[in-house]
């Protein structure tokens, strides 16, 4: 029972420095999401994805790129980092649209430093 | 403006007392969905449960229960007999027709459970 699968689970950047996060599920959703987590915010939509091939941005889209090349994989992308990217990042599947649970990846934990 | 407003920050509770967590919604569609998503310490996302618009029966699973009126925009979620296990952070989130691929979350409530 994979479902929703993040890679990698931790990172450090330097400032600058460039990464992507991967998220994968194999429960055949149409709808994938990158969120952002923290302290005192909630969970705020970066990008997400209605479907292969085509992306939209959520409420906090600025510094980050997302490609959805493979109905089963939605990348999230910071070309060069920032400390304000310092977050925990959660992305997310549903079996369509926002009408349906959101099934969450365990997240990943990213600082910039 | 904030769609979905959870007003607590911080819950703390002595095990066995009952707690109910707020949750204030904003929309202007009649067709959308309510959530509620429990995060305990080991940090991943789980989901409790979803109730559309046109259902304002209240739910109730074992000790946890639901309480939904739209006279007032709430949602609010009641744990009975509490216990250490429900120590979590609870985000509540709302879907709306009109923007229907997009979740709003509330900044969630952290609930901590005193043995």
């Amino acid at each position: 029972n994979a479902g929703v699968t993040q890679t990698p689970k931790f990172r450090v950047l330097k400032t600058g420095q460039s990464m992507t996060l991967l998220c994968a599920q194999d429960m055949n959703h149409e709808y994938m999401y990158w969120y952002r987590q923290d302290p005192g915010m909630g969970l705020r939509l970066i990008h997400y994805s209605v479907g292969e091939g085509t992306t939209a941005k959520g409420e906090v889209p600025d510094g980050y790129n997302v490609s959805r090349l493979k109905k089963q994989n939605f990348l999230l992308g910071l070309e060069s980092a920032a400390p304000s990217q310092t977050s925990v990042y959660f992305c997310a599947s549903s079996s369509r649209d926002g009408f349906e649970k959101l099934f969450f990846g365990s997240g990943t934990q990213l600082s910039v430093l | 403006a904030q769609k979905v407003t959870q007003a607590q920050t911080e819950i703390s509770v002595v095990e066995k007392e009952d707690v109910t967590l707020d949750c204030v919604y904003e929309t202007r569609d009649t067709t959308y969905y309510l959530f509620w998503y429990k995060q305990p310490p080991s940090g991943e996302l789980v989901f409790l449960i979803r109730r559309n618009s046109f259902d304002e029966q209240n739910e109730i699973s074992g000790r946890y229960s639901w309480n939904f009126q739209k006279s007032t925009s709430s949602f609010n979620f009641t744990i009975t007999a509490s216990q250490v296990v429900d120590s979590a952070v609870y985000f509540c989130a709302l879907s709306e027709e009109y923007t229907g691929n997009q979740f709003y979350f509330g900044t969630g409530t952290s609930l901590t459970v005193i043995p």
